[in-house]
């Protein structure tokens, strides 16, 4: 069984739309993530959550809003997509009290026509 | 604004050969951690050495740390074709407290290993 698994893992939009990535882990950690890894590998935090809670929230457009309906999914909406938005959107899982990232998803490849 | 910059970008080595990977960042830190990333995966933690440590081993990687030149560096002794991957180091730059997992990344290392 996958522990951090992420759907879909490929998504290809036109400009404008409105899409969801879904996170899922089963590992009974507390906090999940997402990253945005851009075209040159550089890998940078969007989102974290503790326990459903926000805990981390960066410069990210508000286009981007995250929900946690519980500490097992951390869901990412994207609102009016943009082409800059092309990315591959990597979901995490962590223990808080350890500081450091445990486990990845595959990572979601979007790309915006 | 970019915290660990990694050096080489690409590395090319022949199986059984070390491969040596650097890693320079900015700011305090409480740790720097090092990741792995196949392609088209996500990344594995391979290793967390703290502020206060100098060196630090996990099977054939080795991991050493000079905060008085905010450097790193990753050893993989003799390397293997399975260990063909991006190489990530990472900051913990939350300076007296938990970061809980906002690291800041650099861009990379791609190492390719020759059979």
């Amino acid at each position: 069984d996958t522990a951090v698994s992420q759907t879909p893992k490929y998504l290809v939009t036109q400009m404008g739309n409105d899409k969801s990535i879904k996170c899922e882990q089963n590992l009974g950690h507390d906090t999940m993530y997402w990253y945005k890894q851009d075209s040159k590998k550089f890998l940078k935090i969007m989102f974290s959550y503790n326990n459903k809670e926000l805990i981390i929230n960066e410069t990210v457009p508000n286009r981007f809003s995250p929900k946690s309906p519980d500490k097992a999914h951390l869901n990412l909406h994207i609102n009016s997509l943009e082409l800059g938005d092309s990315a591959v959107y990597f979901c995490a899982s962590s223990q808080r009290r350890t500081g450091r990232l445990g486990t990845f998803g595959s990572g979601t490849r979007l790309t915006v026509v | 604004s970019q915290q660990g910059e990694e050096d080489p970008q690409a590395l090319s080595i022949q199986e059984g050969e070390n491969a040596t990977m650097n890693c320079s960042y900015k700011t305090s830190i409480n740790n720097l951690q090092w990741y792995r990333q196949n392609s088209g995966r996500g990344l594995v933690h391979l290793i967390l050495i703290r502020s206060n440590e100098r060196e630090k081993h996990s099977g054939r990687l080795r991991v050493t740390l000079d905060t008085s030149k905010k450097s790193s560096s990753l050893l993989i002794t003799a390397s293997r074709a399975a260990d063909t991957a991006s190489y990530f180091c990472a900051t913990d730059d939350y300076a007296g407290g938990t970061s809980y997992g906002k690291l800041t990344f650099g861009q990379g290392t791609i190492l390719t290993v020759h059979p």
